[in-house]
C-alpha cells in the first residue's frame, strides 16, 4: 500500500536562509511520481515541484529543488532563499503507475507548515 | 474551462440532511480526484475517476458517501444524512496523464478552490 510521511509538523527558517522539508514513502511499484504542493493561508494548492522514479537528476523548479534518494525512498523538498511569502502548509504526494495511463491515485502527507521569520 | 471549479463555495446543512457537491474539471483531463481535508490537517483520500469509472473508492468514509462522473467530465460528491464530523473542505482535483510529458504541462495535478462545508 502507498504511504507518505512528513515528520516535521511545523518549521521556522529565517528569511533568506534555506530550509528542507521532510518527506518519506513508501510503495512496492518501481514506477512512480512525487510531488510538492504548497498550501497558503487562502486554501489554495500550488503545485511546486514533480520527481519522476526513473528521473536521473533530481529535480529544480527556481528557488525548489527536491533532494531524491531514492535507496531511501525519501523525496526532500529543499527552499533555498526563504522569503516571508514562502509561509505556508506543504504537502508531499505520491503517485504510482506513472510509467503506464494505469496510476492515477495520488496520497499526500499530513503536511508541514512552514514560518518564515523577519 | 480555465481551471477546476467547484460549487458551491460554501454550504452550510443541518444534520441529517443530504448534501451534493459538484467539480468540473479542467477541460481533457481523464483523472479526476476527491479529497477531504479538515481543519489545519492534511488530505485524506476519498476516491478518484478514470474516465467515468472509479478504480479505488477505498477512501470514502462510510456507505452515507458516494460519487459519480459522467461523460468523463463533471463528478458529484454526495454525502446522505450528514453528521457534524463531516464538517471539511471538499476538494477535487484534475489531471491529465500525457506519456513521457513532466509536470506541468503533464502528470500534474490541479485543485478546485473547494467546498467548504460546515454540518450543524
Amino acid at each position: 500500500a502507498q504511504k507518505i510521511t512528513q515528520t516535521q509538523p511545523g518549521m521556522f527558517v529565517q528569511e533568506k536562509e534555506a530550509v528542507t522539508l521532510d518527506c518519506t514513502y513508501d510503495t512496492s511499484d518501481p514506477s512512480y511520481g512525487l510531488f510538492w504542493y504548497k498550501q497558503p493561508s487562502s486554501g489554495e494548492m500550488i503545485f511546486l515541484i514533480y520527481q519522476g522514479s526513473y528521473d536521473q537528476q533530481n529535480a529544480t523548479e527556481g528557488r525548489y529543488s527536491l533532494n531524491f534518494q531514492k535507496a531511501r525512498k525519501s523525496a526532500n523538498l529543499v527552499i533555498s532563499a526563504s522569503q516571508l511569502g514562502d509561509s505556508a502548509m506543504y504537502f508531499c504526494a505520491m503517485r504510482e503507475g506513472e510509467v503506464n495511463t494505469g496510476g492515477f491515485k495520488t496520497i499526500f502527507g499530513a503536511g508541514t507548515r512552514l514560518f518564515v521569520k523577519a | 474551462g480555465a481551471g477546476v471549479s467547484q460549487s458551491p463555495s460554501n454550504k452550510v446543512t443541518e444534520k441529517g440532511k443530504d448534501v451534493e457537491l459538484r467539480c468540473d474539471p479542467i477541460s481533457g483531463h481523464t483523472a479526476l480526484y476527491w479529497y477531504r481535508q479538515s481543519l489545519g490537517q492534511g488530505l485524506e483520500f476519498l476516491i478518484y475517476f478514470q474516465g467515468n469509472s472509479a478504480p479505488d473508492k477505498s477512501g470514502l468514509p462510510s456507505d452515507r458517501f458516494s460519487a459519480e462522473r459522467t461523460g468523463g467530465s463533471v463528478s458529484t460528491l454526495t454525502i446522505q444524512r450528514t453528521q457534524q464530523e463531516d464538517s471539511a473542505v471538499y476538494l477535487c482535483a484534475s489531471s491529465h496523464f500525457l506519456s513521457g510529458r513532466r509536470p506541468p504541462s503533464g502528470n500534474t495535478i490541479y485543485f478546485g478552490e473547494g467546498s467548504w462545508l460546515t454540518v450543524v
